[in-house]
């Protein structure tokens, strides 16, 4: 099945210490996006790819990066985690021009920071 | 810039009782505008969307939601809620591909 795929599902970091999330997706999806959502809370939109180009949300940290090597993979960069950053940060994918711009959603990545 | 507004953060009720949880956005021209689910520990899920035609949308598991343009609204009901449909359920509208969400309902159904 067609499907977004999120590694690891859950991930442990230390304060400042540097860790990455990876996102897959075999939807051929040219558009990725990476959100933050903390508890009780809607997802909140880092950053999107169209392809290759990147773009940032104004309100994302410096301290969050993304990579996009190639249409099927996305990663996020946490350069030095801080407990604020603890959340669940979720990958989603659509297909730009595809009517109604619907967006399909991996599991997610729980990130807790010690 | 537009934004979606839900107003009920806490949803309570017994199974069998109806369910209607509401949505307002803020744009006035074109829309498209969704309903997500997320089920306890599970991701982000499609229960509906709309973007032309008919105003009353079908989704999965006996969802429905309809766009009112006059109202700005687009609520999501259900006519007898079960158990099963305990979960947060997000009202999201397109702004250029960036989905904007609404801060969420939390739904809990007692059996």
């Amino acid at each position: 099945d067609a499907m977004v795929i999120q590694n690891p599902r859950y991930q442990v970091t230390q304060f400042g210490k540097p860790v990455t999330l990876s996102c897959s997706q075999t939807l051929n999806h040219n558009v990725m996006y990476w959100y933050q959502q903390k508890s009780s809370q809607a997802p909140k939109l880092l950053f999107h790819y169209y392809d290759k180009d990147f773009n940032n949300e104004a309100d994302t940290p410096d301290n969050f990066q993304s990579r996009r090597p190639n249409t099927s993979f996305c990663f996020l960069d946490i350069r030095s985690p801080g407990l604020g950053d603890a959340a669940m940060y979720l990958c989603a994918t659509s297909r730009e021009g595809l009517a109604g711009g619907e967006q399909f959603f991996g599991p997610g990545t729980r990130l807790t920071v010690l | 810039a537009q934004s979606v507004s839900q107003h009920n953060h806490h949803v309570i009720l017994s199974e069998a009782a109806s369910l209607e949880l509401g949505c307002n956005y803020s744009y006035g021209g074109t829309v498209n505008l969704f309903w997500y689910v997320q089920y306890p520990g599970q991701h982000l899920q499609l229960l509906l969307k709309y973007f032309s035609g008919d105003p009353l949308v079908k989704g999965i598991k006996g969802f429905e939601a309809e766009f009112i343009k006059s109202k700005f609204s687009f609520n999501l009901r259900k006519p007898s809620v079960q158990w099963s449909d305990t979960a947060e359920y997000f009202c999201a509208v397109i702004n250029t591909d960036k989905l904007i969400f609404g801060t969420g309902t939390r739904l809990q159904v007692f059996p």
